[in-house]
């Protein structure tokens, strides 16, 4: 399918474990970014990556990791979830060209930490 | 200006009542400005990208300006409709070392009451 997609749209993990969302964009957009939904806070970046192997930390990194071997694809890694890592978590991607592009978001991942 | 500021966090107008909302950023380092509408349940979707200073762009009965020397863009929703409820947010895209970096502020949530 076209756009951007994530897996799983739900996800329920136990506290110390180790849990990875994947985000999956078919337009080969330059730039990828993952964020969380916090009340109060709108979305807040945790990575961004301006291409493959490009990444950069956002205003909340710690305790994700993330890689990009491949243009299309940008995965979440939670290394140690926390409870405080409940949250929904957002893809975003974006063409970078000679003028400022919109981001297209990925449908969210609902994970819940316990 | 650090951080993307909105505001108001939220505003409940009647429907047909014109409203809108400020949102501040860093003008150190723009590249443009982003504004997004976030429906309840779905992924927020652009409304608009801003670059230049003095920027007007029009969408139906939505409108915003952009102001880059003093940091701030206002949106504007004519006569609401109980369909524009939703949460608008706008984002700042750095420039320079951080080219590239799509920073979200907190949000406006905005109820249109029928």
């Amino acid at each position: 399918d076209a756009g951007i997609t994530q897996s799983p749209r739900y996800k329920i993990t136990e506290t110390g474990r180790q849990v990875t969302l994947m985000c999956h964009q078919t337009w080969s957009h330059s730039y990828m970014f993952w964020y969380r939904q916090d009340l109060g806070h709108g979305l807040r970046l945790i990575y961004y990556s301006a291409a493959a192997d490009i990444t950069d930390k956002g205003e909340v990194p710690d305790g994700y990791v993330v890689s990009r071997s491949k243009t299309e694809n940008f995965p979440l890694t939670l290394e140690s979830a926390t409870r405080s890592q409940t949250s929904v978590y957002f893809c975003a991607s974006r063409w970078e060209g000679i003028w400022a592009t919109e981001a297209f978001f990925g449908q969210g991942t609902r994970l819940t930490v316990v | 200006i650090l951080n993307v500021e909105q505001s108001p966090q939220s505003l409940h107008v009647q429907e047909g009542d014109s409203t809108n909302f400020t949102c501040s950023f860093p003008s150190s380092n723009f590249y443009a400005l982003h504004w997004y509408r976030w429906e309840t349940a779905k992924s927020p979707e652009a409304l608009f990208v801003m670059t230049l200073n003095g920027d007007e762009k029009k969408k139906g009965r939505i409108s915003a300006t952009l102001n880059t020397k003093e940091g701030y863009s206002y949106l504007y929703i004519k006569g609401s409709q109980p369909e524009d409820s939703a949460t608008y947010l706008c984002a700042s895209n750095a420039g320079g070392t951080s080219y590239g970096k799509l920073t979200f502020g907190q949000g406006t949530i905005l109820t249109v009451h029928p």
